[in-house]
């Protein structure tokens, strides 16, 4: 089975500051990998996504994230945060077969400082 | 128009009642989903349904119980509520893995 681990729960920035949200995977193939934002009160939006081909993939409002098989990792990055950028993000892994299934991490809340 | 649509948005009720929550998306997926959103923001999946046919039953109390009268809409249904069930419930589409899934907006459920 396919697991998600997001290892910090709050990350805060200062506004124009670069920022890395990491995400790690448990998967026994080439996973699909995704980012999806939530804002307060809100569904849930996808960012960017990972099927196959080029590692490093672009994402709406700036975002881009960079998959590493040796690491088993999927982290986004932005590099210029905006004050609307404070949200919950969370990272996903789905499965290759098995009904779509995606399997989500536990979210890391980003703050913005001004 | 909206692409998964849930209604209603908000719902307060007592324990032990019984209530139902729609979800319609009018994308042409073949795929649809209900996930659970816990107070810690941990999201987990309940139910998926493809074409009508039932394909991911996760453990959940078989007081919930999804239905699909066609391949747009999908049901949950939720008997003998109790204060646990006290969540954001999230519906979801999707047609090819690829290309992930589309979220509705939620229903905020909660039990007194």
């Amino acid at each position: 089975a396919q697991s998600v681990t997001q290892p910090d729960i709050h990350i805060t920035v200062s506004e124009g500051a670069s920022l890395e949200l990491r995400c790690n995977y448990s998967y026994g193939a080439t996973p699909y990998l995704f980012w999806y934002v939530q804002s307060p009160g809100q569904g849930l939006q996808l960012l960017l996504k990972y099927f196959s081909g080029d590692t490093l993939v672009q994402g709406i409002k700036g975002f881009e994230a960079e998959f590493k098989r040796s690491q088993s990792s999927f982290n986004l990055r932005k590099p210029s945060v905006h004050w609307s950028d404070a949200a919950e993000y969370f990272c996903a892994v789905g499965a290759r077969g098995g009904g779509n299934k995606l399997t989500f991490g536990t979210g890391t809340q980003l703050k913005v400082e001004l | 128009d909206t692409a998964v649509s849930q209604t209603p948005k908000y719902l307060v009720t007592q324990m032990g009642n019984d209530k139902s929550i729609k979800c319609e998306q009018n994308l042409g997926h073949d795929t649809m989903y209900w996930y659970k959103q816990d107070s810690k923001k941990f999201l987990k999946i309940m139910f998926s349904y493809n074409n009508k046919e039932l394909i991911i039953n996760e453990t959940v109390p078989n007081r919930f119980s999804p239905k699909s009268p066609d391949k747009a809409h999908l049901n949950l249904h939720i008997n003998s509520l109790e204060l646990g069930d006290s969540a954001v419930y999230f519906c979801a589409s999707s047609q090819d893995p690829n290309y992930g899934y589309t979220f509705g907006s939620g229903t905020r459920l909660t039990v007194v």
